[in-house]
């Protein structure tokens, strides 16, 4: 079964370093989101990416963040400057379209120190 | 603004019975509704949806059941195995003039314990 796959699993940094997720998602699928959950929290929408440009974002996707899909495989989530409030499983998912659900990917629990 | 709700943060019944898990949604421009199956440290699994032109899905031991009046939906799973042990989440969308691209707004979760 297809599966999106997201390096690395976990992820240490220190607080004001950028870092970078990776997602590689279901090949024919066209829309792709990141989400992310905080420990003991619900999930929540950051971004969706159609077309090569951001369709819609949450208001916790701010300056800070940016998303880019490089070559066409892969999905990246870019945090320019951590906070220590930035510590969570962060989640990425593709979709065919509605009637077919999306796929998430295992996460990439990130930790700031 | 909680617009999903879970109110349930836990379940525990017994090996197959059935288990009913709740959610209760305020946006009534919500239109399509999921449910997540999550195990840890692994990401969220599909399960079961349902449009809101239905009023009830049903895909082998799951069923989805939306009331729209009520603005409540329910999954059953009959019969209950010891591996359906999961943190379940109800999810809802509203279908964008796109009809594809769309965001999902998930509830807390309900972590269900099927006991052998």
């Amino acid at each position: 079964e297809p599966e999106v796959t997201q390096t690395p699993s976990h992820q240490v940094t220190q607080m004001g370093q950028e870092v970078i997720l990776r997602c590689v998602p279901i090949s024919n699928h066209l829309y792709f989101y990141w989400y992310r959950q905080i420990l003991g929290q619900k999930v929540e929408f950051l971004v969706s990416f159609y077309n090569n440009e951001i369709s819609e974002k949450s208001e916790i996707f701010d300056d800070q963040f940016s998303v880019e899909r490089p070559d066409g495989s892969n999905f990246t989530l870019k945090i320019r400057s951590t906070k220590l409030e930035d510590s969570a499983m962060y989640f990425c998912a593709s979709s065919a379209g509605q009637a077919y659900g999306y796929t998430f990917g295992s996460g990439t629990r990130l930790t700031v120190v | 603004d909680q617009q999903v709700k879970q109110n349930s943060p836990s379940l525990s019944v017994q090996e197959g019975r059935i288990s009913i898990l709740n959610c209760d949604y305020t946006n009534s421009m919500f239109d399509y509704f999921l449910w997540y199956k999550k195990y840890p440290a692994e990401g969220p699994t599909f399960l079961i949806s349902i449009s809101s032109i239905k009023d009830k899905n049903e895909d082998g031991r799951f069923t989805v059941f939306l009331n729209k009046s009520a603005k409540h939906l329910s999954l059953h799973i009959v019969p209950s195995q010891p591996g359906d042990s999961a943190v379940y989440f109800c999810a809802a969308s509203v279908t964008n003039s796109g009809g594809s691209n769309y965001k999902l707004t998930f509830g807390k979760g309900t972590l269900l314990t099927v006991n052998p």
